[in-house]
């Protein structure tokens, strides 16, 4: 079975800092990728998503994630953080090839900004 | 806007109570799903369903079986609950490509 690693599991930044959360999955097919957020209280939405073409996808509110293929990542970027991007965030994955439907999911990363 | 809705957003069952969770979305999905979420574990999938009476076991679904009777209405099953079941469930949906999921609120479930 497939599996979605996330190697950081609670992040503590301050305001401006800039912000990597790592995504690593174990498919050696073709993939779909994902980052969804969860902010405290609210239900999960998604951040953006990776289906093909332009590795580099630009997502809500400032985030950004690359694909690199050869190293089965998916990392999540954003150049400044502010404090309302406190929330949990997930790293997804479905395999296009196999048609499988859905998503297998990281174990999430625990982002606090500090003011 | 896609809206997925969960039929509680607290629950609290005794141990071997039979639990049903509800979920409809209103986007003419034919894709619906339940996952559950733990802290540290993430979200793992416990059923979905690609279309009407079709159902596929994801990876933990011991414990648990599902119904969909009308393409918008999906629902979870705990036929006999336990305390190990005590989480937050989620419910999803998707198009037919199947891929971007839309979220309903969850339900979070305590099993005493």
């Amino acid at each position: 079975a497939q599996s979605v690693s996330q190697h950081n599991h609670h992040v503590i930044l301050s305001e401006a800092a800039s912000l990597e959360l790592g995504c690593n999955y174990s498919y050696g097919g073709t993939v779909n990728l994902f980052w969804y957020v969860q902010y405290p209280g609210q239900h999960l939405q998604l951040l953006l998503k990776y289906f093909s073409g332009d590795p580099l996808v630009k997502g809500i509110k400032g985030f950004e994630a690359e694909f690199i293929k050869s190293k089965f990542s998916f990392n999540l970027r954003k150049p400044s953080v502010q404090w309302s991007d406190t929330a949990e965030y997930f790293c997804a994955v479905s395999e296009w090839d196999t048609g499988r439907r859905a998503l297998t999911f990281g174990s999430g990363t625990r982002l606090q900004v500090q003011p | 806007d896609v809206k997925v809705t969960q039929s509680s957003r607290y629950l609290v069952k005794r141990t071997g109570e039979k639990v049903f969770l509800e979920c409809v979305q209103d986007m003419d999905h034919e894709n619906m799903f339940w996952y559950r979420q733990d802290p540290g574990l993430g979200l793992r999938l416990i059923y979905f369903s690609y279309d009407v009476k079709m159902k596929e076991k994801g990876d933990i679904p011991e414990g648990y079986s599902v119904s969909r009777e009308k393409k918008e209405r999906f629902s979870l099953i705990l036929e006999s609950a336990s305390t190990n079941q005590t989480s937050m469930y989620l419910c999803a949906s998707s198009g037919p490509t199947g891929d971007e999921q839309y979220f309903g609120p969850g339900t979070r479930l305590t099993v005493t």
